[in-house]
């Protein structure tokens, strides 16, 4: 039973246009959310997060938006860069455990 | 520069052999954690430790074991490696703070 789920494997964008990722999830309990980068032969790097008690956060180019009513969170890239171009996960935990639960990942190809 | 280390990169190896991965990192963290990642999947916790002499087993089920003697170093060996073990391992440590957990560059593993 997958508690966080990126149903798309792949994107594909133009350079500086507006790449649009997203995840749901399935468990209420979830308030605190991750995005992390990663290049191949690489472990993931942290991006930007979000807790339950936002709905948006910014930094720099990335911006995560959170419905919680949804369960569903998107990161959005503006604008996209062909070194953006990399898998991205979305994670998920809850308060009391420092443990992450990891989607399947969305490789994202920015176009030069 | 990275503050967790892990080695080797690659390794190819032949069933039934014991193996070690290992893991060091050099930030202070209590915790620290193992994930499996095969392509395309999500990323599987297997084990994890938040402080020295303390292991709990993952959410997905592994041959695998890992011990916690000192609090930068954070082993993990397959006593009787086998083809299903072929996958990559990514180690990870946190704070329990804000940006989640930083990843070593992982191990890919392959048994032969």
């Amino acid at each position: 039973d997958q508690q966080v789920k990126q149903n798309s494997p792949s994107l594909s964008v133009q350079e500086g246009r507006i790449s649009i990722l997203n995840c749901d999830y399935t468990n209420s309990m979830f308030d605190y959310f991750l995005w992390y980068k990663k290049y191949p032969a690489e472990g993931p790097t942290f991006l930007i997060s979000i807790s339950s008690i936002k709905d948006k956060n910014e930094d720099g180019r990335f911006t995560v938006f959170l419905n919680k009513s949804a369960k569903h969170l998107s990161l959005h890239i503006v604008p996209s860069q062909p070194g953006d171009s990399a898998v991205y996960f979305c994670a998920a935990s809850y308060s009391g455990t420092y443990k992450y639960i990891f989607g399947t990942g969305t490789r994202l190809k920015v176009l030069a | 520069e990275a503050d967790i280390y892990q080695t080797p990169r690659y390794l190819v190896i032949g069933t039934g052999k014991k193996i070690t991965l290992e893991c060091s990192q050099t930030m202070g963290h209590d915790k620290m954690y193992w994930y499996q990642q095969d392509p395309g999947m999500e990323l599987h916790l297997i084990h994890y430790s938040y402080g020295v002499n303390s292991t709990e087993k993952g959410d997905l089920s592994s041959e695998s074991t890992v011990s916690r003697i000192r609090t930068e170093h954070f082993p993990l060996t397959l006593e009787s490696a086998r083809p299903s073990h072929t996958s990559q391992y990514l180690c990870a440590s946190s704070s329990g703070g804000a940006y989640g957990y930083t990843f070593g560059s992982g191990t890919r593993l392959t048994v032969v």
